[in-house]
């Protein structure tokens, strides 16, 4: 089956340092990926869309320019929050898409939580 | 973005037992596709089910069926013969199909008793 993995799966950080979490396909080339961000018993956020060699669509509201997005490769997308403060400690999950045909499905990474001191 | 709305934040099922979870769904597309995923306590997001709209059959995976009512604009998961591993967040999420993007609900907990 398709296998997304995240790294790191939880991270603690001081206010006002950078973070990076980077999000892999293990078994497929991903064309499409996807941010969420989780809090405690609620729904998925979706931050935004990264595409294989362009830049992120985010979704409106989210800070472009604190939490950078870079897709580098097939397999590897990174999200890396930038100057963290306290209340961007979240849980944070990536999907992926194969982006083969219409009844293409979102695999999930793990997840990665972070908190920021 | 289309409007994903679970009006059950959570539900309890004895073990063995059958619980139906409800969904409903915004859209004026006609063709769209929608999943339920399971989040267990492990946080990890497993796809439990997936309809395409065009289809009328209902889909099934072994003791999870789904009820969609397209004009209904309903989309509601069975959970037969429920097992203490089915204890979970569950989520209904719709997907347009020119757009890989999801629309999440907002889940439903569902706890097993023994």
């Amino acid at each position: 089956g398709a296998v997304v993995s995240q790294h790191p799966s939880w991270v603690i950080c001081k206010s006002g340092t950078s973070v990076k979490i980077e999000c892999r396909s293990l078994d497929f080339q991903a064309t499409t990926m996807f941010w969420y961000r989780q809090f405690p018993k609620q729904s998925l956020m979706l931050m935004a869309t990264s595409n294989e060699g362009s830049k992120a669509t985010y979704e409106q509201g989210v800070e472009k320019d604190k939490f950078l997005i870079n897709h580098a490769s097939l397999t590897l997308s990174t999200l890396t929050v930038t100057s963290a403060h306290p209340e961007d400690s979240s849980f944070y999950i990536c999907s992926a898409t194969a982006g083969r045909g219409e009844a293409d499905t979102q695999y999930f990474g793990p997840g990665t939580r972070l908190t920021v001191l | 973005a289309q409007t994903v709305t679970q009006s059950q934040p959570e539900m309890s099922v004895q073990e063995a037992e059958t619980v139906t979870l409800s969904c409903t769904y915004d859209t004026s597309e006609s063709d769209y596709y929608l999943f339920w995923y399971k989040q267990p306590p492990s946080r990890q997001m497993i796809l439990v089910i997936r309809q395409e709209a065009y289809k009328q059959q209902n889909a099934t995976e072994n003791r999870f069926s789904v009820n969609f009512q397209k004009a209904a604009k309903s989309f509601s998961l069975k959970i037969s013969d429920s097992q203490l591993g089915d204890a979970a967040m569950y989520f209904c999420a719709y997907r347009s199909h020119n757009d890989y993007k999801l629309s999440f609900g907002a889940g439903t907990t569902v706890t097993v008793r023994a």
